[in-house]
Order: C-alpha cells, then structure tokens, then sequence
C-alpha cells in the first residue's frame, strides 16, 4: 500500500535553532516528492520538489534531501524564525507525465518555533 | 503572483443538502485538482481534471460528487446530498503542466455539515 510516513509527529524548538524533519515513503512508482508547508487553516504551499534523479534541493533556509534508494527525505531548517511555525508536509506523487494526479500526503510535523 | 482562489472561505449546511465549491484556478494552467481534509487528518486527493474531463479519482469521490468546469475559468465540487462526514476543509489546486510538477493550492474552504 502506498504511504508516507513522517517524524516526529510535532516538535518544539527555540527561535535561531535548526532542525530537520524525516519523510520515509513506501510509494511505487515513484515520480517525486515534495515538502509543502501549511498554516493552520490554509492551503499547502509549496517548498521543494524533487525528483528521483535529484539527492538535495534547498529554498532559502530550507533544504531537502531525498535517498531514492532507502525511499527517504528529510527537510532541514536552519535559523528558525517564528513564522516558520507551521506543518511541514511530505507529499509523494506516484505518476509520471503530466498530470501529476493523486498526491500521497504524510501526516505532516507540527513545529512551533518560540521566542 | 497568480494564485488559486476558493469560494466561499467557510460553508455551513445541513445534512442532506447539496453544495456548491467554487475554485478559480491560475489562468492558462491545464491540471485541476480537489483535495479534502478533515479536522486533524492528513490530505486526502479527490479527482483531477484535464480536457474537460475527469482523469483520476479516489475511492473517496463516489456518486455523491462531481465537478465542472461551467466557463473555462471556475472549477466546481459539487456535493449532492451532504453527510456529517463530509465535513472538512476542501482545497483546490491547478498545475501548468508540461514539464511543470508544481500544484498550487487554494486557501480552502471550511465545509460543516450540521
């Protein structure tokens, strides 16, 4: 069954601080991944995307990493900021081409970052 | 920058009726996409839509759902008779397409069914 599985589940960390967040996925085939971040009550919006050929992807203070071959990733942030409080989501779309339909969602790690 | 909006932001109604969700997708994109979640859940797909017509669908969009796009800018979800467990937040997402993978998602809109 195709799933994606994150960790921790929630995690605090002070204002400055770094931390990296795991995404492992048992999705095939496999097309990419992408972490999403998303404010209580908003849409996801999009951090990175990787495909299998591509081991690290950064967007400012995030980074992604991605093992095609152990089907892992990880979102490192650096120098949290306060508005960095928010769920961190690893999404896996199994489709090659266009559509890129029928995404598979983790549950997603909840961070707040404290002053 | 462009962006998908959603209408209305939260929609209350109760069990049995029929609902309407509207999305306005980034113009030019190709790809369209409904998403739920419920309250503490992870995202679930719906549908996708290309060409005037349904591409994909979960196990999830059944005979109670549909979509349209009435004129080539709206994109709708329509529930036809609403259940307590319809409830949820309901996202919309439009994608280029090509060598676009990149989904852009719209705020959602709150559905409680009462």
């Amino acid at each position: 069954k195709n799933q994606v599985e994150q960790s921790p589940q929630s995690l605090i960390i002070l204002e400055g601080k770094n931390c990296t967040l795991q995404c492992n996925y048992t999705v095939s085939p496999f097309s990419n991944l992408r972490w999403y971040k998303q404010d209580t009550g908003r849409g996801p919006v999009s951090l990175t995307i990787m495909t299998f050929s591509e081991n690290t992807k950064s967007n400012g203070r995030y980074t992604a990493t991605l093992d095609a071959d152990t089907k892992q990733s990880s979102l490192h942030i650096t120098a949290s900021q306060l508005s960095d409080s928010a769920s961190y989501i690893c999404v896996v779309s199994g489709v090659e081409g266009g559509s890129q339909g029928n995404l598979i969602f983790g549950k997603g790690t909840k961070l707040s970052v404290k002053p | 920058e462009p962006e998908v909006t959603q209408t209305p932001s939260h929609q209350v109604t109760q069990m049995g009726q029929e609902v309407i969700l509207r999305c306005v997708p980034i113009s030019n994109h190709l790809y369209f996409y409904w998403y739920r979640q419920i309250l503490g859940q992870k995202v679930e797909f719906l549908v996708s839509f290309y060409n005037n017509e349904i591409s994909e669908k979960s196990e999830i969009f059944d005979d109670q759902f549909s979509v349209e796009r009435p004129d080539g800018s709206n994109f709708t979800l329509k529930i036809r008779s609403t259940k307590l467990e319809d409830s949820a937040m309901y996202f919309c997402a439009s994608l280029a397409g090509g060598y676009s993978y990149e989904q852009y998602f719209g705020p959602g809109t709150r559905l409680t069914v009462t």
